[in-house]
Parts: C-alpha cells; structure tokens; sequence
C-alpha cells in the first residue's frame, strides 16, 4: 500500500524568506502524481502545485517550486519570498492509479507553516 | 454555483442517530471523492463516483457508512448508527475528468457525535 510521510508537524518562517516542507512516499508504481495542497484555517483545499511522475524537471507555479527526486521518493515543496497569506496547513498528496482504474487519493499528515511578520 | 459546496457546514448528533451530509460539485465535473479529515490529520479517502457509478467505495470505515450519487451530480454521505469515533470532517472534491485534473474540495461538514 502507499503511504506519504509529512515529517514536520510544524514549520515556521520569517516573512520574505524561504521555507522547505518535507514529504516522503512510499510505492511500488511508476505511473502515479504528487501534489501539494494548501489548507487555510477555513477549511477549504487548494492546490499549490502538481507533478507527474514521469518528468523529470521540477515543476514551478511563481513563488512554489518543488524538489522531485523519484529514486528518493522525496518530493520537498520551496515557498519564496514567504507572505503572510501563505500561513496554512499544507498537504502532501499522492495520487494512486489503482488496478480497478480510479483514482485514490493518499494524504499526508501535513505540516503547518507560520509565517512571522 | 461557482465551486463545491456542502451541506450542513456543521452537525451534532447524538450516538446511534443517522445522518445524511450533502456534497454539490462543480457543475459538469464528472469525478467525486469524499474524505474524512479527523482533528489534525489529513483527509483518509472514502470513496470515488465517475458520474454516478461508484467505483471505488474500498475508504468505508464500516457499513454504516453509505454513499450515493443517483443522477451523476449531487452526493450523500450517510452514516447509520454514528459512533463518536464518526465525528471528524467530512470533505468533498470533484474533479472535470478522470485523470489527474485538480480536484476542488468544499468546506467541509464538521460532525460531532455525542
């Protein structure tokens, strides 16, 4: 079975730096998706940013980047330029394609990023 | 509606009562999945409809826990007999297609079972 691995219950950084969250998978598969989700107090997920498993370059969405490193099975997510609005809970998501063809979900425990002014 | 919403936002029940949490996707989104979210975890799948065929119903905690999805767009979780380890949130995304589309997740319904 998969799993994903957030190993920092909780992060802070300063506003304007830079912070790295950690997460770790476990799998047997070759053709699956990572993603990071963002949850802010009010409960509602958002997504940050996604990579397919079979490219090799990291993918970027403006201040987000990710570290993919498929042998590892690491998948880091960098915020940039921190803002106050980046406070959240934010999840590591794999994305399994199971045998019968859907499309299960596996979720990390998440880390919790604050941000100080 | 412009994104997923559920209904109620928020439920008491009292142990042994059922209860019925509804899910209204993204118009024309053809995927829908639920996930509890138990206090400071992150969201455990439950189950998985393409328009209204449930494929995937292998995150049910018990059979007491019962979805549907009759006309391929609204969706009810219903949970029979609750028990107070039921109360978490219970979220709802759903995605344009089948592959690996973002899914949009409404607020949640946070149950409480007393």
């Amino acid at each position: 079975a998969q799993t994903v691995t957030q190993s920092q219950p909780e992060m802070s950084v300063q506003e304007a730096e830079t912070v790295t969250l950690s997460c770790t998978y476990d799998t047997s598969e070759s053709d699956y998706y990572l993603f990071w989700y963002k949850q802010p107090p009010s409960r509602q997920m958002i997504l940050v940013i996604r990579q397919e498993a079979y490219k090799q370059q990291n993918a970027t969405e403006n201040r987000f980047s990710v570290n993919f490193q498929k042998a590892a099975k690491s998948f880091s997510l960098k915020i940039s330029d921190s803002q106050l609005g980046d406070a959240a809970m934010y999840f590591c998501a794999y994305r399994s394609r199971t045998t019968s063809g859907t499309y299960k979900y596996i979720f990390g425990t998440g880390t919790r990023l604050k941000v100080l002014a | 509606g412009a994104g997923v919403s559920q209904s109620p936002r928020y439920k008491v029940a009292k142990r042994g009562q059922d209860v019925a949490l509804r899910c209204d996707p993204i118009s024309g989104h053809v995927s829908l999945f639920w996930y509890q979210q138990a206090l400071g975890q992150g969201p455990e799948f439950l189950t998985y409809f393409q328009n209204e065929a449930q494929l995937d119903k292998s995150g049910l905690p018990s059979d007491r826990f019962f979805a549907e999805r009759p006309e391929g767009s609204v969706s009810t979780l219903k949970i029979q007999r609750t028990q107070q380890e039921d109360s978490a949130v219970y979220l709802c995304a759903s995605s344009w297609g089948t592959s690996y589309n973002e899914q949009f997740f409404g607020p949640g319904t946070r149950l409480t079972v007393l």
